[in-house]
């Protein structure tokens, strides 16, 4: 499809186990974001990548998060040692550029993670 | 950082009926933005405003940047009930290393046919 794909749509997972999520870009689009969306809360930011500059990891909310972006396109949002609060719509975006235009982002339809 | 203030966080209305959400912050942003969410889908962007006073209209739905640069509305008009779902706004602010996007944390519409 021309969409932004994730996968998966679904994840249940045990407390202490690492998940990985996985997210295709638009084809064409430089930069990549990773945002978390918690039930009934707006879109947290937490990483960012623009061609290949260094990510922009601000926004991740500890160092069991991490995430890589090969090739300039596919991105996987790892979270190591999963705990109940991680449970929440991980949803990945995509835009051209992150300049004047690069507003414009295109979503995924996420990765909704449980954390028993 | 930077923080949006959305209002109201949630709306229950009549089909037909006009709706009206803002979005304030403290910060001056350069682009407001406004999305829709609809359940189990990702935001999808509805209007995109570049200059302070714009006032930019997507058939039903209207949105205005601020004079102040510090905050944005959206109108909806004669509402359906397809318009039920999450809006958010967001700001986006040029720095020297890029931008950054900011959301607000949503008004969740439901419109009762």
């Amino acid at each position: 499809g021309a969409g932004v794909s994730q996968s998966p749509s679904n994840k249940v997972t045990e407390k202490g186990k690492d998940v990985e999520l996985r997210c295709d870009p638009i084809s064409g689009h430089t930069a990549l974001y990773w945002y978390r969306q918690s039930l009934g809360q707006g879109l947290e930011f937490l990483i960012y990548f623009q061609g290949n500059s260094a990510p922009d990891k601000s926004g991740l909310p500890s160092d069991r998060f991490s995430a890589e972006r090969t090739g300039g396109s596919v991105s996987t949002l790892t979270i190591q040692r999963t705990q109940q609060e991680d449970s929440a719509v991980y949803l990945c975006a995509s835009s051209f550029s992150r300049g004047r235009f690069g507003e414009k982002l295109f979503f995924g339809s996420g990765t909704q993670l449980s954390v028993l | 950082g930077q923080q949006l203030n959305q209002s109201p966080q949630s709306m229950f209305i009549q089909e037909g009926e006009d709706v009206s959400m803002n979005c304030t912050s403290s910060s001056i942003f350069n682009t407001w933005l406004w999305y829709k969410q609809d359940p189990g889908e990702g935001p999808v962007l509805l209007i995109a405003l570049y200059k302070a006073g714009e006032l930019t209209s997507n058939g039903r739905l209207t949105a205005q940047f601020g004079i102040t640069r510090k905050d944005s509305f959206l109108n909806i008009s004669a509402s359906i009930p397809s318009d039920v779902g999450i809006y958010f706004c967001a700001g986006l602010i040029w720095e020297t290393r890029g931008s950054r996007l900011t959301f607000g944390e949503g008004t969740q519409l439901t419109v009762n046919p």
